[in-house]
């Protein structure tokens, strides 16, 4: 059965930092493409990043280049994002996702709550 | 990479269906055959529910249909049953291994 589960989600100041991250067990992690998606409050889903299976291929929604690096290990079988310079707008469930192929998420985890407020 | 625009709510009565469009641009729906349709129950997460346009997941029942034309997708759920009631989010392949999402849509059944 495939498992994905993030943790690393809180509450932190304005400016701060976090690192999410997203176990995965039940699938072959290393041959899999892995997405990060946030959800605000009462919003819609947003695409953020992506990464390949090998982790040289990485991609990222305009919005959030150069505050926030995917990247992944596969001997932990994990995948990570690292979020720098935390903005109000960032508050949101983070879910991490495997892509079967192209966006096609088909196995999603429990998501982790980020909170950014003074 | 504007989100893909869906309208905020429908719905139905028990038996019937209801059919939610996705409208984006040649750039992503336009583009490729590559839409899928996530559910998702309050406090949970999304579901896959359809994939390729119109191809459906194992053990998702076929009163999940997709389709689409041009720049807009939609998708119909027939014979509406209480536990439809959830929100729904279609996704595009756009282009250069990024996705986008729409603006999710609240399916209420009467």
């Amino acid at each position: 059965e495939v498992q994905l589960v993030e943790s690393g989600g809180g509450l932190v100041q304005p400016g701060g930092s976090l690192r999410l991250s997203c176990a995965a067990s039940g699938f072959n992690f290393n041959k899999s493409w892995m997405t990060w998606v946030r959800q605000a409050p009462g919003k819609g889903l947003d695409w953020v990043a992506n990464i390949n299976d090998n982790g040289k291929q990485k991609y990222y929604v305009d919005s959030v280049k150069g505050r926030f690096t995917i990247s992944r290990d596969n001997v932990r079988n994990s995948v990570y994002l690292q979020i720098n310079t935390l903005r109000a707008e960032d508050t949101a469930v983070y879910y991490c996702a495997r892509d079967s192929a192209y966006n096609r998420l088909d196995s999603w985890g429990q998501g982790t709550l980020v909170t950014v407020s003074s | 990479q504007s989100a893909l625009t869906q309208p905020p709510s429908a719905s139905g009565s028990p038996g019937q269906s209801v059919t939610i469009s996705c409208t984006g641009t040649s750039s992503d729906i336009g583009a490729y055959d590559y839409v899928s349709w996530y559910q998702q129950h309050p406090g949970k997460a999304p579901k896959l529910i359809i994939y390729e346009v119109n191809k459906r997941p194992s053990g998702v029942p076929d009163r999940f249909s997709g389709s689409k034309s041009g720049n807009t997708a939609s998708l119909t759920v027939s014979g509406l049953q209480s536990d439809d009631a959830a929100d729904y989010h279609c996704a595009s392949y756009a282009g250069s291994n990024r996705g986008v999402f729409g603006t999710g849509t609240k399916v209420t059944v009467l």
